[in-house]
């Protein structure tokens, strides 16, 4: 089996700052997938990526860049945090395109 | 439009009694389902999948498909209180391998002692 890894688990910071959220799988995978769930809701896709240094925007890209550095991980960066994103911010990978993708515990944004 | 409607928005089962969610996806190209379950403070973890016409059974789930109406549903026999979490149902196009999942807003399910 294999894991994902989500820092940090808590992630405050101020508004208008940028921050920063890093992701690792050692599942070999080629896909990785970033996601916001506000509380209690549905999930939302921000970016993807179905290889290294591949990048495709989801549906909530907006306000929000990612870079795949290599395979193994994946950073989402919030270009300028608001009040109204705090969420849990979910990684997840998968062997390719639309297998079963496995889930990361989560990072929860708290802006002030 | 949303392309995954999930049905209720939740659901509360007494112990050990048989609880029901229901997935419907709004387009032909999206017929492959999956079932992902949330625990409170944890990331989703995919429960099952299905991709062909009736049941799929994996020990206390059972999922039936009907892809003439898109229509998947999830059945939970012997509820059991681990069972409490948010439910996703989830949608991949046809074609496969260039696609990605499209996941519904989901099913809250509380069990009750």
């Amino acid at each position: 089996g294999g894991i994902i890894t989500q820092t940090p688990k808590f992630l405050i910071g101020q508004e208008g700052q940028k921050l920063t959220l890093k992701c690792q799988q050692n599942f070999n995978h080629d896909t990785m997938y970033w996601y916001r769930q506000d509380s209690g809701k549905g999930l939302r896709l921000i970016y993807y990526s179905i290889t290294e240094n591949d990048l495709q925007k989801g549906d909530l890209s907006e306000g929000y860049d990612a870079s795949r550095e290599k395979k193994s991980s994946f950073s989402l960066t919030v270009t300028s945090a608001q009040k109204n994103e705090m969420a849990v911010f979910l990684c997840a990978s998968s062997r390719q395109g639309a297998d079963t993708q496995y889930f990361g515990p989560g990072t929860r944004l708290l802006v002030l | 439009q949303q392309k995954v409607q999930q049905s209720p928005e939740s659901l509360s089962v007494p112990e050990g009694g048989m609880a029901s969610l229901n997935c419907t996806s709004s387009d032909r190209n999206f017929q492959y389902f999956w079932w992902y379950r949330q625990h409170s403070g944890e990331g989703p973890k995919a429960l099952m999948s299905i991709f062909s016409d009736g049941d799929k059974k994996e020990g206390r789930f059972t999922a039936h498909l009907n892809k003439a109406s898109l229509h998947v549903s999830l059945h939970i026999r012997d509820s059991q209180p681990s069972d409490s979490a948010l439910y996703f149902c989830a949608v991949s196009p046809m074609n496969y391998n260039q696609g990605k999942l499209i996941f519904g807003q989901g099913t809250k399910l509380s069990i009750k002692p």
